[in-house]
């Protein structure tokens, strides 16, 4: 039971180039976010998914397309990666669909945009 | 005014202390509170999982929710230098949207 494990766990990009981050959860979970973490910023919420088939905007969208693949994985993607956009990227999940809200993090993506 | 405001720290006390944490907020509408631990490069790991107002125990941690203060805490009894890390508080209306986090408090357990 691995719970929630996301691909790659580093990259570095240059100003323009495209990607996507992968997550992936082993817990039956329903729903699943992206959030982004940089100093003294704290997590913010970059989209969600509440159940397989519906995607949601969340505080920080811009420059970010997300899919929910199937109920297992959600991946976003950076269409033309900018310096402002390297940060700490981390994947979550919760039972969600009226079942408990706790949120359960993955290890995190690092990424830098040169 | 941020939603969520958490005193970033550092704080530093000696190991064995019991720690106090908290956070205001400024939504009454948040019913469901989290505290999550984060050590240095590695994803946040949920400590503790409440709803509405009231406390609950588990082990060295207790999580206190006052819903008509707007203050939640988080106590660490019999602190230890492996409770070093930076705690982050979060909550939730309820529904599937995300958690709105403080910035965290960075604590420092000397031996």
């Amino acid at each position: 039971n691995a719970g929630v494990t996301q691909t790659p766990k580093f990259q570095v990009l240059k100003t323009g180039q495209s990607m996507t981050l992968q997550c992936a959860q082993d817990m039956n979970h329903n729903s699943m976010y992206w959030y982004r973490q940089d100093p003294g910023m704290g997590l913010r919420l970059i989209y969600y998914s509440a159940s397989e088939g519906t995607t949601d905007k969340g505080e920080v969208p811009n420059g970010y397309n997300v899919s929910r693949l199937n109920k297992r994985e959600f991946s976003l993607r950076l269409e033309s990666a900018a310096p402002s956009q390297t940060s700490v990227y981390f994947c979550a999940s919760s039972e969600g669909l009226g079942g408990s809200y706790e949120q359960y993090f993955g290890p995190g993506t690092r990424l830098t945009v040169t | 005014q941020k939603e969520v405001e958490q005193d970033p720290g550092p704080l530093s006390v000696p190991e064995g202390a019991i720690v106090s944490l908290n956070c205001t907020y400024s939504n009454s509408a948040f019913q469901y509170f989290m505290w999550y631990r984060q050590y240095s490069r590695k994803g946040p790991e949920l400590l503790m999982y409440t709803y509405s107002s009231g406390n609950k125990e588990d082990g060295r941690f207790t999580a206190q929710v006052d819903k008509s203060s707007k203050y939640i805490s988080l106590f660490i009894r019999d602190s230890q230098p492996s409770d070093s890390a930076t705690y982050l508080c979060a909550m939730s209306k309820g529904g599937a949207d995300g958690l709105t986090f403080g910035k965290g408090t960075h604590l420092i357990i000397q031996p």
